[in-house]
């Protein structure tokens, strides 16, 4: 079945510094993957996605690329601010209308 | 920009008391979702539904849940009978035709004593 495995986490890091997130897949088909934010005390963001092979996903300075060939959509943040303190969750989707599969989250503490 | 609401945010209940978990989905979108996340622990899915029926569900959606559109506007949960183990938080979420990301609603926290 589909799954997504994501890093353990905490990851805590000083401000400044470079932020990967890792993330691998299991799915059949071709899945569209998407990174969520959850704020402290808040719902769930889209915070980017990528629907095919090789597409980049990118915003607020984060980006993740679809590796098809590695079943890998890792986040990165070249320089993390303390506002990126969340907890991150890489997610997948075969198609409309189907649930979207996530991973456990990876929390993110970034200190000045 | 428009997005997914929720009402209540917060519900308290007794053990074995129903609850209605309401939801407004972004008015084109025709998919629509719940999700439930315990505390500290990973989203689940519970329920799709389109087209005014459920379209997948996951075990955890048993006989106690149900899902209903009553007008066109609103997309709510309902667990019959609640349990300890019930309380978590539970996002509404909702998507277009299209494969696209889904929005989420702030979520309702649940709380079941």
């Amino acid at each position: 079945g589909n799954s997504v495995t994501q890093m353990e986490g905490p990851v805590t890091l000083s401000e400044e510094a470079f932020l990967t997130i890792n993330c691998t897949y299991t799915a059949t088909g071709y899945p569209s993957l998407f990174w969520y934010v959850q704020y402290p005390g808040e719902g769930l963001q889209l915070l980017l996605k990528a629907t095919k092979a090789d597409d980049k996903g990118s915003n607020k300075g984060f980006e993740a690329t679809y590796r098809k060939e590695t079943t890998s959509f890792h986040l990165e943040k070249g320089s993390v601010q303390v506002s990126d303190s969340a907890v991150y969750f890489c997610a997948l989707s075969n198609q409309a209308g189907t649930a979207l599969i996530f991973g456990k989250g990876t929390t993110l503490s970034v200190s000045s | 920009e428009p997005e997914v609401t929720q009402t209540p945010s917060h519900q308290v209940t007794q053990m074995g008391q129903e609850v209605i978990l309401r939801c407004v989905p972004i008015s084109n979108h025709l998919y629509f979702y719940w999700y439930r996340q315990i505390l500290g622990q990973k989203v689940e899915f519970l329920v799709s539904f389109y087209n005014n029926e459920i379209s997948e569900k996951s075990e955890i959606f048993d006989d106690q849940f149900s899902v209903e559109r009553p007008d066109g506007s609103n997309f709510t949960l309902k667990i019959r009978s609640t349990k300890l183990e019930d309380s978590a938080m539970y996002f509404c979420a909702s998507t277009g035709l299209a494969v696209s990301s889904e929005y989420f609603g702030p979520g309702t926290r649940l709380t079941v004593t």
